[in-house]
């Protein structure tokens, strides 16, 4: 696609709950990233795909988070047992491998609210 | 520990004016720095970067300067428009493609009329 599409854009659940985020990268970006943006933070690494390799999963903050990505293109951020503080705006992004900085385009996000 | 740190949660400018950014980062590695804006309720879009190996980088009404010395770089804004006002976050990377950024926790800039 033209962008970076996220799904759902909002989504409200209730404490001890799972959810699962939904990212559909840009067409033909070999790396995707997931990040969170909690109230008054800046932008908090949780997880990268870069094609075959093993994910970096060192952001990931429990065992609760954890991601896949199938055939290499649409990831899934899933997270059980929802709690609180999981409250946030989850940003994925894409880049795709040249030289240079590395240049992620983001999605819009989904907010998750936990009550 | 914050590898890349932006110390002024805000900043009001008027239009017209230049607006300066300011990041501060830690870790000596980085060979990377990128500049992105966010508007309230879409993703941050890509701003302006600068290898360390440079010390300025301009494109349009935006530059950014880089003091590796001091592990600092800042972002200026000439002239300063209202459609400017967003948050804005300083990004590092150690290495090219394929690394993930670590970001600053913004700062907020409001650019009156």
């Amino acid at each position: 696609g033209a962008g970076v599409s996220q799904s759902p854009s909002n989504k409200v659940t209730e404490k001890g709950k799972d959810v699962e985020l939904r990212c559909d990268p840009i067409s033909g970006h070999t790396a995707l990233y997931w990040y969170r943006q909690s109230l008054g933070q800046g932008l908090e690494f949780l997880i990268y795909f870069q094609g075959n390799s093993a994910p970096d999963k060192s952001g990931l903050p429990s065992d609760r988070f954890s991601a896949e990505r199938t055939g290499g293109s649409v990831s899934t951020l899933t997270i059980q047992r929802t709690q609180q503080e999981d409250s946030a705006v989850y940003l994925c992004a894409s880049s795709w491998q040249g030289t240079g900085a590395n240049v992620l385009t983001f999605g819009a996000g989904s907010r998750l609210t936990v009550l | 520990d914050q590898q890349v740190k932006q110390n002024s949660p805000s900043l009001s400018v008027q239009e017209g004016r230049i607006s300066i950014l300011n990041c501060d980062y830690t870790n000596s590695m980085f060979d990377y720095f990128l500049w992105y804006k966010k508007y309230p309720a879409e993703g941050p879009t890509f701003l302006i970067s600068i290898s360390s190996i440079k010390d300025k980088n301009e494109d349009g009404r935006f530059t950014v300067f880089l003091n590796k010395s001091a592990k600092h770089l800042s972002l200026h804004i000439v002239p300063s428009q209202p459609g400017d006002s967003a948050v804005y976050f300083c990004a590092a990377s150690v290495g090219q493609a394929g690394t993930a950024l670590i970001f600053g926790k913004g700062t907020t800039l409001s650019v009156s009329s």
